[in-house]
């Protein structure tokens, strides 16, 4: 069963900085790659789909890279309510799998 | 707008079957075009898939869990449905219930809803 990695798992950053979160396939998913964003005590939101494509409604300070086993979301421009845990997850193959999750602290 | 709203008991004995629904807005449950997911998360971890049904009600589910667990379609309430019997402690968890395009990404999500398995 495929594994996916997240790193680091705190990431502490001052406004305006740029953040970058990787997700680590211990296998090729292709491009069926989402990223999700939790704050606390909220649902997962979608933030990019298909590795790179951003969700509707998603600033543009997001974005998506990568393909096969190594994917980046970057967050060029952080702002204070960028402060969440952001997830990767494998889809297209039953079981869905999720990392285990990235905390960024700004 | 979709929108999915999760409802159910918050506390359940253990050895019991959990019982949840998830009631969409929006969308038909029985469009062709979405599958219907339930994804729990324990206090301070990840997430973990659970199963999901087709428009036409057929199911896949994490090999984890599928000897417990039933996900099911009611297309006259426009509802689906989660139980997962036997339940211990190790399945107390906010349970969410999603949309997710035909095996693609999960969106939108419920609000979630706490379930504590304790005596």
């Amino acid at each position: 069963e495929i594994v996916l990695t997240q790193s680091p798992g705190t990431l502490s950053l001052s406004p305006g900085e740029r953040a970058t979160l990787s997700c680590r396939a211990s296998q090729s998913v292709s491009s069926y790659l989402a990223w999700y964003q939790q704050k606390p005590g909220q649902a997962p939101r979608l933030l990019i789909y298909g590795a790179s494509s951003r969700a509707t409604g998603i600033p543009d300070r997001f974005s998506g890279s990568g393909s096969a086993t190594d994917f980046t979301l970057t967050i060029s421009r952080l702002e204070p309510e960028d402060s969440a845990v952001y997830y990767c997850h494998r889809y297209n193959t039953s079981p869905d799998i999720f990392g285990g999750g990235t905390k960024v602290e700004i | 707008q979709v929108q999915l709203q999760e409802s159910g008991p918050g506390l359940v004995k253990p050895s019991q079957t959990l019982s949840l629904t998830c009631t969409v807005s929006g969308a038909s449950i029985n469009s062709g075009s979405y599958y219907w997911s339930w994804i729990r998360q324990p206090a301070g971890k990840g997430l973990e898939w659970i199963g999901r049904v087709t428009s036409s009600g057929s199911n896949n589910y994490n090999p984890s869990l599928k000897s417990r667990v039933t996900i099911s379609l009611d297309t006259s309430k426009n509802q689906f449905s989660l139980k997962l019997s036997s339940v211990t402690a190790a399945d107390t968890a906010v349970y969410f219930c999603s949309r997710d395009g035909t095996l693609k990404w999960f969106d939108p999500w419920g609000q979630g809803t706490l379930v504590t398995v304790s005596s």
